[in-house]
């Protein structure tokens, strides 16, 4: 069981290339989410999703696309890296069952540098 | 959804019973709240949940008024190893209501252990 899984670890990007983030979690969760965190701050949603073959924005959303490949992956790309998002994303997922103990977990995080 | 409010940072020694306050004066009736910890380079870590009075489990406590506007999360005599940031977090407990998949981090709380 090895929980949230996210690829690469590091990257380095200029200007105007492309990339995508994978994650994936083999906890049999329905939700699953992307965020950036900035040096410092908090962390900001960018999209989430809440079952297989949806996908919803979430507060910082313009630059990203998503794609909820089945229930196990999640994977968020970067059509054209600016330096704005130089930032580390972090992968999430998540099930509740109502009125008992919340489960998420967090992936290690990428840490994406755009020159 | 629910926004909260922490302070931006907290100092502490250690042995000492540490305790974090959160307001969420619009907290719905299906709101439960959350605590995660997030040590530098990793993700968020699930800590505590509770919906009203008071939980506790080998981390922490946490304590809930009756109005629910606010929460307090208590961290017995801490260590070194507790220097983390963090947050709390307001959320929609039925899965299939509007909320329920947007998990919103605020800027969290610094914890700062001293010797």
């Amino acid at each position: 069981n090895a929980g949230v899984t996210q690829t690469p670890k590091f990257q380095v990007l200029k200007t105007g290339q492309s990339m995508t983030l994978q994650c994936a979690q083999d906890m049999n969760h329905n939700s699953m989410y992307w965020y950036r965190q900035d040096p410092g701050m908090g962390l900001r949603l960018i999209y989430y999703s809440a079952s297989e073959g949806t996908t919803d924005k979430g507060e910082v959303p313009n630059g990203y696309n998503v794609s909820r490949l089945n229930k196990r992956e999640f994977s968020l790309r970067l059509e054209s890296a600016a330096p704005s998002q130089t930032s580390v994303y972090f992968c999430a997922s998540r099930t509740v069952r109502i009125l008992t103990q919340e489960t998420q977990y967090f992936g290690p995080g990428t840490r994406l540098l755009v020159l | 959804l629910a926004k909260t409010t922490q302070p931006i940072s907290m100092d502490s020694y250690e042995g000492q019973e540490v305790n974090i306050t959160c307001s969420h004066n619009n907290i719905a009736t299906n709101d439960y709240i959350t605590w995660y910890q997030q040590f530098p380079s990793q993700g968020p870590r699930f800590i505590i949940q509770g919906y009203k009075t008071k939980v506790t489990n080998e981390v922490a406590s946490l304590f809930i008024p009756a109005d629910r506007k606010s929460s307090t999360l208590s961290l017995p005599r801490v260590s070194l190893s507790d220097t983390a940031v963090y947050y709390c977090l307001v959320g929609d407990m039925f899965e299939f209501s509007g909320g329920y998949n947007k998990l919103i981090f605020g800027a969290g709380t610094r914890l700062a252990v001293h010797p």
